[in-house]
């Protein structure tokens, strides 16, 4: 069971530089999001998706764009890359709570962490 | 706005003392709440949830949880704490049902022996 799968692990990029973390789930999970995490602000919510083709802003959204064409996948693109944007994001998939509230649970992927020079 | 506070930064405890982590939320509506744990250096793990019924909620580990919807709170608790409970703890309420996760910032637990 691959669960949640994010890649790369590790990123480096220069300032201005575009790249996208993929985030793919193979249980046809129906809600995706993704975060990012900082020492001492914990993780902060970039943008969500409760289907293909419904994404939706969460606390941090300026300078990332999402689109979601299947229910698998949920990549993360980062338009033009600024030091401020150095940290670890996680990709997280949760199954549809009103389907199956007692079944409600985010699981998360491994982590990317992404350095901007 | 749905917003999570966890007023302790750090907290350290005795092996074999009890614990409690605290956790206060913002949310208008009956909240789904979450406990997760993670290591130095790796993913999230979930501790436990709630979203309805019984107020008083077990989960792995010997953790528990206590939703007060009169305190806003959803404190975290274990009787006796083990050396390998040092870690990273975050509570946090669900945006949307079990999706778009509101997070506090976290408080990081010491075990000393």
């Amino acid at each position: 069971n691959a669960g949640v799968t994010q890649t790369p692990k590790f990123q480096v990029l220069k300032t201005g530089q575009s790249m996208t973390l993929q985030c793919a789930q193979d249980m046809n999970h129906e809600y995706m999001s993704w975060y990012r995490q900082d020492p001492g602000m914990g993780l902060r919510l970039i943008h969500y998706s409760v289907g293909a083709g419904i994404t939706d802003q969460g606390e941090v959204p300026n300078g990332y764009n999402v689109s979601r064409s299947t229910t698998e996948d949920f990549p993360l693109r980062l338009l033009s890359a600024a030091p401020s944007q150095t940290s670890v994001y996680f990709c997280a998939s949760s199954p549809n709570a009103a389907r199956n509230p007692m079944n409600t649970e985010a699981f998360f992927g491994q982590g990317t962490r992404l350095t901007v020079v | 706005a749905q917003s999570v506070t966890q007023p302790d930064i750090h907290i350290t405890v005795s092996e074999g003392a009890s614990l409690e982590l605290r956790c206060n939320y913002s949310y208008g509506a009956t909240p789904y709440l979450f406990w997760y744990v993670q290591s130095p250096g790796q993913g999230l793990q979930l501790l436990l949830k709630y979203f309805s019924g019984d107020t008083l909620v077990q989960g792995i580990k010997g953790f528990e949880a206590e939703f007060k919807r009169s305190q806003s709170s959803f404190n975290l608790r274990k009787p006796s704490v083990h050396w390998s409970d040092a870690a990273e703890y975050f509570c946090a309420v669900g945006r949307q049902a079990g999706t778009a996760l509101i997070f506090g910032k976290g408080t990081t637990l010491s075990v000393s022996s």
